[in-house]
C-alpha cells in the first residue's frame, strides 16, 4: 500500500465551483505539504502544517485553504475554483528528524 | 524571486554517457539541497541530497557535486539508462524552516538507446 495517497487522482471541474482535495499518510509523519505544479515553474509550495494545530501558507496560498483533520490526513480546499487552478497538486509528508519529503501520486485538477 | 533555478527545461542523453542537470540558487541561507526524479503520472522521488557544508555526495551512479561560492549544484548520472528518463527537480531547504523546501523548474531528462 502506497505510503501517501490523494484523492481524487483526477477531477473535473466548473469556475465557481468548491472542491476539496484530499491526503492521507500512513508514514506516521507529523509535517505535511501541499505543492501545485504547474508547467516551466516546478512545484510551488501552497500550505504547510507542522502538526494538526500549526498550519502555514506557503508562496502561493491565495484561493486556497487547507484543514489538518488528524495526524494522518491533510486536505486542501479550493472555495470557488478558477480556470488558472488548473494544474497538478501534490501532497508531501516528512518527519521531524528528516529533510526529505515523501509526495503523493498527485490530483490532476481541471477548472472550465 | 526565483530562489532556486533549473534553467534548461529539457536535456537529452545518449545511454552510457554522463548526464550533468544544473541548478542555480540566490538564497545562501540554504542549509541543504535534494535532487527528486518525478515519472509521468506519478509523484516526485527523493533521489540524493547534499549537506551545504560538504562539496560532493555520491551515491551508485549519482553524484550531486555543490560549488557554495557560485550558488551553484549539479547532479551527475553515470552512466546513463533508458530508465533515468525523467524530470528532475533540485531543491533547497533551511533548517528552522522545518522542512519546508524551495524547488526550480524542473529540467526533462531524455536517455535514447
Amino acid at each position: 500500500d502506497a505510503d501517501v495517497t490523494q484523492t481524487p487522482r483526477n477531477r473535473i471541474t466548473k469556475t465557481g465551483k468548491r472542491i476539496m482535495l484530499e491526503c492521507s499518510q500512513t508514514k506516521g509523519h507529523d509535517r505535511m505539504y501541499w505543492y501545485r505544479q504547474d508547467p516551466g515553474l516546478g512545484l510551488q509550495l501552497i500550505y504547510y502544517s507542522f502538526d494538526v494545530k500549526d498550519i502555514n501558507k506557503g508562496e502561493i496560498s491565495d484561493g486556497y485553504s487547507v484543514s489538518r483533520q488528524a495526524q494522518a490526513k491533510f486536505s486542501l480546499s479550493l472555495e470557488s475554483a478558477i480556470p488558472n487552478q488548473t494544474a497538478l497538486y501534490f501532497c508531501a509528508t516528512s518527519g521531524l528528524a528528516g529533510n526529505e519529503q515523501f509526495f503523493g501520486p498527485g490530483t490532476r485538477l481541471t477548472v472550465l | 524571486d526565483q530562489q532556486v533555478k533549473q534553467n534548461s527545461p529539457s536535456l537529452s542523453v545518449q545511454e552510457g554517457r554522463i548526464s550533468i542537470l544544473n541548478c542555480d540558487y540566490t538564497n545562501s541561507m540554504f542549509d541543504y539541497f535534494l535532487w527528486y526524479k518525478k515519472y509521468p503520472a506519478e509523484g516526485p522521488t527523493f533521489l540524493i541530497s547534499i549537506s551545504s557544508i560538504k562539496d560532493k555526495n555520491e551515491d551508485g551512479r549519482f553524484t550531486v557535486f555543490l560549488n557554495k561560492s557560485a550558488k551553484h549544484l549539479s547532479l551527475h548520472i553515470v552512466p546513463s539508462q533508458p530508465g533515468d528518463s525523467a524530470v528532475y527537480f533540485c531543491a533547497g531547504g533551511v533548517y528552522n524552516q522545518g522542512g519546508k523546501l524551495i524547488f526550480g523548474q524542473g529540467t526533462e531528462l531524455s536517455v535514447k538507446p
